[in-house]
């Protein structure tokens, strides 16, 4: 059965320096989403992604934050200058009809 | 392939009654379960965990089962209510660093 990939599974960066996370989602799916979680809390809503742009975002989802479908295959999340709260689980998600598949996450971890 | 399951993709329950949602892993390393609830058009929202060291978490309503011999996680929901109608997934992880998803249970519960 297909599966959600994430890479990686944990980078560590330093403030004020840029990351990008990565995911391939399922390919017939259509819907793509980015989630995140910091330790201890919810999970959190960031953005959805459809049809080659942004469909829906949260307050957490500032200028900072940005996602691409660069080549048809990865949906990557960049992180322009992380901050020490950015520190979290990020997950990645997709879906088809009304079934949603999340990737393993990638732990960040900003110091 | 798939690590976590969830073999039912919904479940209709009565007001009142017992919600019982199952999940199985494949992963014998997985030392960390937790269950979350999805309501559409927003992210999952933590529900309730256990750790491998237990075979059972009561939080209110909402009880967690541990079958480590038979790699099987259930939820309890007692009684149900209908603003517990949702999609809830369950999540396995080995040591914290990434999470794996079962696909949802859509619950339905019937005032």
């Amino acid at each position: 059965e297909p599966e959600v990939t994430q890479t990686p599974s944990h980078q560590v960066t330093q403030m004020g320096q840029e990351v990008i996370l990565r995911c391939v989602p399922i390919s017939n799916h259509l819907y793509f989403y980015w989630y995140r979680q910091i330790l201890g809390q919810k999970v959190e809503f960031l953005v959805s992604f459809y049809n080659n742009e942004i469909s829906e975002k949260s307050e957490i989802f500032d200028d900072q934050f940005s996602v691409e479908r660069p080549d048809g295959s990865n949906f990557t999340l960049k992180i322009r200058s992380t901050k020490l709260e950015d520190s979290a689980m990020y997950f990645c998600a997709s879906i088809r009809t009304d079934t949603q598949y999340f990737g393993p996450g990638t732990r960040l971890t900003v110091l | 392939d798939q690590q976590v399951k969830q073999n039912s993709p919904s479940l209709s329950v009565q007001e009142g009654r017992i919600s019982i949602l199952n999940c199985d892993y494949t992963n014998s390393m997985f030392d960390y379960f937790l269950w979350y609830k999805k309501y559409p058009a927003e992210g999952p929202t933590f529900l309730i965990s256990i750790s491998s060291i237990k075979d059972k978490n009561e939080d209110g309503r909402f009880t967690v089962f541990l079958n480590k011999s038979a790699k099987h996680l259930s939820l309890h929901i007692v009684p149900s209510q209908p603003g517990d109608s949702a999609v809830y997934f369950c999540a396995a992880s080995e040591g914290g660093n990434q999470f794996y998803f079962g696909t949802g249970t859509s619950l339905t519960v019937i005032p």
